[in-house]
């Protein structure tokens, strides 16, 4: 499809291991967008990428939450050594981001559940 | 720091009411942008609108209308004649010039009876 995809769709885990999410933008789009939204709760926002510039990585809740983007396009949300508190849905999102604020807009794939037992 | 607050957790109403789902910001910035995004059962965020903190003129599409006032810092959401196919999540959203930090927020969970 042309919307952003994201696997797995569903993630369960034991405490302690690692685990990686990924996602795929809509094509064309060269910014790209992690969020967190746990059991109940609006999305926290993780990660931002750009093009080939530095991530804006001021969202990350703990040295353990890392991410990647290869070529520009596909992105890889990794946790190390997981707890229970990472448990919530993680979501993508892409947007065209040409530089123009005021038309620029977020869409959202459909998140990977992730359960840490 | 930009903060939204949407303070009605849930709303349920019966199909065909009117419903108006609140959503007041924060921002110290003069340029920034409003979203709602619609979160139904299947879990997948869907893009409803985008409003610029310039453009105070209020949007209206089928049901759905929105209403800006910069005056109150809000941003509300009516759906007339609901349908229980408008059951879902909620979100408001706020993004600053170029902050890549868009806030969200708790979202309200709108259920439409039949």
């Amino acid at each position: 499809g042309a919307g952003v995809s994201q696997s797995p769709s569903n993630k369960v885990t034991e405490k302690g291991k690692d685990v990686e999410l990924r996602c795929d933008p809509i094509s064309g789009h060269t910014a790209l967008y992690w969020y967190r939204q746990s059991l109940g709760q609006g999305l926290e926002f993780l990660i931002y990428f750009q093009g080939n510039s530095a991530p804006d990585k001021s969202g990350l809740p703990s040295d353990r939450f890392s991410a990647e983007r290869t070529g520009g396009s596909v992105s890889t949300l990794t946790i190390q050594r997981t707890q229970q508190e990472d448990s919530a849905v993680y979501l993508c999102a892409s947007s065209l981001d040409m530089g123009n604020p005021s038309t620029d807009t977020q869409y959202f794939g459909p998140g990977t559940r992730l359960t840490v037992l | 720091a930009q903060k939204v607050t949407q303070a009605q957790t849930e709303i349920s109403v019966v199909e065909k009411e009117d419903v108006t789902l609140d959503c007041v910001y924060e921002t110290r910035d003069t340029t920034y942008y409003l979203f709602w995004y619609k979160q139904p059962p299947s879990g997948e965020l869907v893009f409803l609108i985008r409003r610029n903190s310039f453009d105070e003129q209020n949007e209206i599409s089928g049901r759905y209308s929105w209403n800006f006032q910069k005056s109150t810092s809000s941003f509300n959401f009516t759906i007339t004649a609901s349908q229980v196919v408008d059951s879902a999540v909620y979100f408001c959203a706020l993004s600053e010039w170029y902050n890549n930090d868009m806030r969200f927020g708790a979202g309200t969970r709108l259920t439409v009876k039949p």
